[in-house]
């Protein structure tokens, strides 16, 4: 079966490392999201992309990047980790812009 | 800019109680309104995607309904059960760059 999976489902690192979390599709979506989840915030997009090589930023897009070598990949990447990324990251990808998204099962990243 | 309000905010209602909660949205440039439910500890999950004004869907005892022309849609629970206890999520995309714009949510506790 097609599924979206995230790794690692937890990680604890400390301030200034360098930090990249996994996400794989097996749909052949070609659009693919990531978002941190905050309280009092919901759910808010960091990056997203439309297609290999393709990436654009969201609305909390500093401090993270991302890259798109093949369809089923989407990694983000903390390039200083700071403990106001303490959260949990949820990958998810879509066939079609207005389609449903369907969501991984989050990573938990703590900052320290 | 685009704006999705969910109320209430929260809601603890009885099992076997029915109860409903509002999602509003932008009601020009209309592409689709999406419903996810979120469990504590798990990812989103697609409820609904609806696209036509007067569009009702059902699934099981949770049905959603849409006015496109005044910007808002009804999630519906008939006969809460506690596992129906999570946060419902409306989203709606963005008709230039397809990110969904998500609400607050509601969070819905069903007591026993």
């Amino acid at each position: 079966d097609a599924e979206i999976t995230q790794s690692p489902r937890h990680k604890i690192t400390e301030t200034g490392r360098q930090v990249t979390l996994a996400c794989h599709q097996t749909w052949n979506h070609n659009n693919m999201f990531w978002y941190r989840q905050d309280l009092g915030h919901g759910l808010r997009l960091i990056h997203y992309s439309y297609g290999v090589q393709d990436t654009n930023k969201g609305e909390v897009s500093d401090g993270y990047s991302v890259s798109r070598s093949n369809t089923e990949d989407l990694p983000l990447t903390l390039e200083s980790a700071a403990s106001s990324q303490t959260s949990v990251y949820f990958c998810a990808s879509s066939r079609g812009l207005v389609d449903t998204q369907y969501f991984g099962p989050g990573t938990r990243l703590t900052v320290l | 800019i685009l704006n999705v309000e969910q109320s209430p905010q929260s809601l603890h209602v009885q099992e076997g109680d029915s109860t409903n909660f509002t999602c509003s949205f932008p009601s020009s440039n209309f592409y689709a309104l999406h419903w996810y439910r979120w469990e504590t500890a798990k990812s989103p999950e697609a409820l609904f995607v609806m696209t036509l004004n007067g569009d009702e869907k059902k699934k099981g005892r949770i049905s959603a309904t849409l006015n496109t022309k005044e910007g808002y849609s009804y999630l519906y629970i008939k006969g809460s059960q506690p596992e129906d206890s999570a946060t419902y999520l409306c989203a709606f995309p963005s008709s230039n760059t397809g990110k969904l714009i998500f609400g607050q949510g509601t969070t819905l506790q069903v007591k026993p």
